[in-house]
């Protein structure tokens, strides 16, 4: 059974880079994309960007400045830097993966989760 | 990017009743949509995909329909561990998938 695990700094400093990682555990990276999404405390939840196995990435055009993504298939894992960080980017953190999922219609599902970890954003 | 909007954002109800949330989108996204359930300090689990199949060991209580703009998740029978945090979530036009802002559903 595939299991995700995010982990990193709990506090960062303004104006510093913020950087997580997702280890993956019961399974193998190949053939599904990764991704990152975050939920500010009491709101809602808001797509960061992904990463294939292979190494493509896409990104949120409102944080696609400041995103990087990337992938370690011979460590089961993928990251997160974000940079410039202000307290806007406090958030819970959470690596998601997609499936696509479906009969004739088949969608992007975020399927297995992590149980998120909090950043927080301060000097 | 295609805005999603859910209402009511909160809703209070009892064990047994039955509950709609109804989610809109700012474009026609076919059939696209997703719905996630989310307890306090846990990761949002899958629920329905395709705006109506039901996610692996979800039980039968929890359906979804619509198509185009408008969507719904029902429960026919609410249970004590239904009381949580529900999301829609469209995949018709990416990137950036969207999710709804929530629909907070209480006892």
């Amino acid at each position: 059974q595939v299991q995700l695990q995010e982990s990193g700094p709990g506090l960062v400093k303004p104006s510093e880079t913020l950087s997580l990682t997702c280890t993956v555990s019961g399974g193998s990276l190949s053939s599904y994309y990764w991704t990152w999404i975050r939920q500010p405390p009491g709101k809602g939840l808001e797509w960061i960007g992904y990463v294939y196995y292979s190494g493509t990435t896409d990104y949120n055009p409102s944080l696609k400045s400041r995103v990087t993504i990337s992938v370690d298939t011979s460590k089961k894992q993928f990251s997160l830097k974000l940079n410039s960080v202000s307290a806007a980017d406090t958030a819970v953190y959470f690596c998601p993966r997609i499936t696509l999922i479906g009969e004739e219609i088949k969608v992007d599902a975020f399927d297995i989760w992590g149980q998120g970890t909090m950043v927080t954003v301060s000097s | 990017d295609i805005q999603m909007t859910q209402s009511p954002s909160s809703l209070s109800a009892s064990v047994g009743d039955r509950v709609t949330i109804t989610c809109r989108a700012s474009q026609s996204i076919s059939s696209y949509l997703n719905w996630y359930q989310q307890k306090p300090g846990k990761a949002p689990e899958l629920l329905i995909y395709v705006a109506s199949s039901l996610q692996s060991g979800v039980p039968s209580r929890f359906s979804g329909s619509g198509s185009g703009t408008d969507f719904t998740l029902t429960i026919s029978s609410l249970q004590p561990e239904d009381f949580a945090t529900y999301y829609c979530q469209q995949s018709y036009s990416v990137p950036p998938y969207t999710f709804g802002q929530g629909t907070k559903l209480e006892i």
